[in-house]
């Protein structure tokens, strides 16, 4: 059964700071994996994509990685503001035939202090 | 452009009572999904969709029903509502299998 993991669950750091989130999933067969960000009281705001395929994507100041013979990706902040405080979600996409459900870690809570 | 629109917001019934949740796309997508999120846990998958007419169980479909008789809407109904619904549910949609899903901003929904 894939299940995924986002340590740590929170994270506060100084504005301007470059920040690392991680994501670790167990079972190397998935279809993609996928980056949300959510705000407090609103649905989830899809970030990044990367195919099973691909090694990394980029939007802006975010990269995300993906590793899949590890089980890990990690999603790169450049440059961090106030305005990136969020709850930050991965979710992978198993490839089995038929999987049309995103398995979702548990977030990792982003504070950005001015 | 609306996206994905979901009502009510907000809801409080009372145990034994039943419900609909609605949700609407407006992007012609043929994919369609409804989540619930517990404090503190990931999404977990409900009812999917991959077209009108045709519809499936995600990982925790007990409690709950679904059709898809458009391809804009997808209904979310609760039968006979039980405190271990109380969640957030959210309703997205994604047009095919290598685009990413959008997400409507969520249905808060009380059982007591």
């Amino acid at each position: 059964k894939q299940e995924v993991t986002q340590i740590p669950a929170a994270l506060s750091v100084p504005e301007g700071e470059n920040l690392v989130l991680n994501c670790s999933f167990t079972d190397s067969a998935i279809y993609n994996l996928q980056w949300f960000r959510q705000d407090p009281g609103k649905g989830l705001t899809s970030l990044l994509l990367i195919q099973s395929s691909q090694r990394e994507q980029t939007s802006g100041r975010l990269n995300a990685s993906l590793d899949k013979s590890s089980g890990r990706s990690t999603l790169y902040i450049a440059a961090s503001q106030p305005g990136d405080s969020a709850t930050y979600l991965c979710a992978v996409r198993p490839s089995l035939q038929g999987a049309q459900k995103l398995v979702f870690g548990q977030g990792t809570r982003l504070t950005i202090n001015p | 452009n609306a996206g994905v629109t979901q009502t009510p917001k907000f809801r409080i019934l009372k145990i034994g009572q039943s419900m609909t949740l609605q949700c609407a796309q407006d992007m012609n997508h043929n994919y369609m999904y409804w989540y619930r999120q517990d404090p503190g846990m990931g999404l977990k998958l409900i009812y999917y969709s991959v077209g009108a007419g045709i519809t499936d169980k995600g990982e925790v479909p007990n409690g709950y029903n679904v059709s898809r008789s458009t391809t804009e809407d997808f209904p979310l109904r609760l039968e006979l509502a039980a405190p271990s619904q109380t969640s957030v549910y959210f309703c997205a949609s994604r047009p095919n299998s290598n685009q990413p899903q959008h997400f409507g901003d969520g249905t808060r929904l009380s059982i007591l």
